[in-house]
């Protein structure tokens, strides 16, 4: 059984340009976490989605950025006109359907590292 | 989800148990104890978690003190390869589970 599986593992975008990060979870897996870590920080919760649908959204800037989970097809993170604030390390987890009262834990991926020069 | 205190670093000899403290004081009764540690440029790896009852699996220990504010993860013979940033975080069980990463503590195995 794959891990969770993301794409590029590294990004190099110049000012304006649109970054476009993928992330495939674990089979069996139906929801999928995205968090982003500047240097030197922890990890920033950004959205929650299980298949197509957003659950949260609360950690994600309000513009220029977006998040989907199709029915087929990895999860995608857009982000529009990027900035070099944007620069960080983005990870990406995935967790089974919940069961009751069932704790699961995420396994994440390794990460996709975006320098916007 | 409850805030979590931790050291920011800890040194422990190669061979030697490290135990690594976490202070949460206000955790809710349905809260969960859960350990992450992150190896250097990867991804966040899952250790392991409790509610009340200490817990072993074949990576580490997880002793949780009997009021629950506080707990300790032991790795009980450090390796190079432990050398690693470990969060600990606490968490409502059931629904989704938004995870919420403090600063951490900074483990270096010492040779």
């Amino acid at each position: 059984n794959a891990g969770v599986m993301q794409n590029p593992r590294h990004l190099v975008r110049r000012r304006g340009q649109e970054a476009r990060l993928r992330c495939s979870p674990m089979k069996g897996h139906s929801h999928v976490y995205w968090y982003r870590q500047l240097p030197e920080e922890g990890l920033k919760f950004m959205v929650y989605l299980q298949k197509e649908n957003i659950i949260d959204e609360s950690g994600m800037p309000k513009e220029r950025f977006s998040a989907e989970f199709p029915k087929e097809g990895p999860s995608i993170l857009r982000i529009q006109q990027v900035v070099r604030g944007d620069s960080a390390a983005y990870f990406c987890a995935s967790s089974p359907p919940t069961s009751g009262n069932r704790n699961h834990e995420q396994f994440f991926g390794p990460g996709t590292r975006l320098t916007v020069l | 989800d409850a805030k979590t205190t931790q050291p920011t670093s800890m040194d422990c000899a190669e061979g030697r148990a490290a135990n690594l403290p976490c202070n949460h004081s206000t955790i809710s009764g349905n809260e969960y104890v859960y350990w992450y540690r992150q190896i250097h440029s990867q991804g966040p790896q899952y250790i392991i978690h409790g509610l009340k009852n200490n817990e072993t699996n074949e990576m580490a220990s997880l002793i949780i003190t009997e009021d629950r504010k506080s707990s300790t993860l032991i790795l009980p013979h450090a390796t190079l390869r432990d050398t690693a940033v470990y969060y600990c975080i606490v968490r409502v069980s059931g629904g989704y589970q938004k995870v919420t990463f403090g600063t951490g503590t900074k483990l270096q195995v010492i040779p």
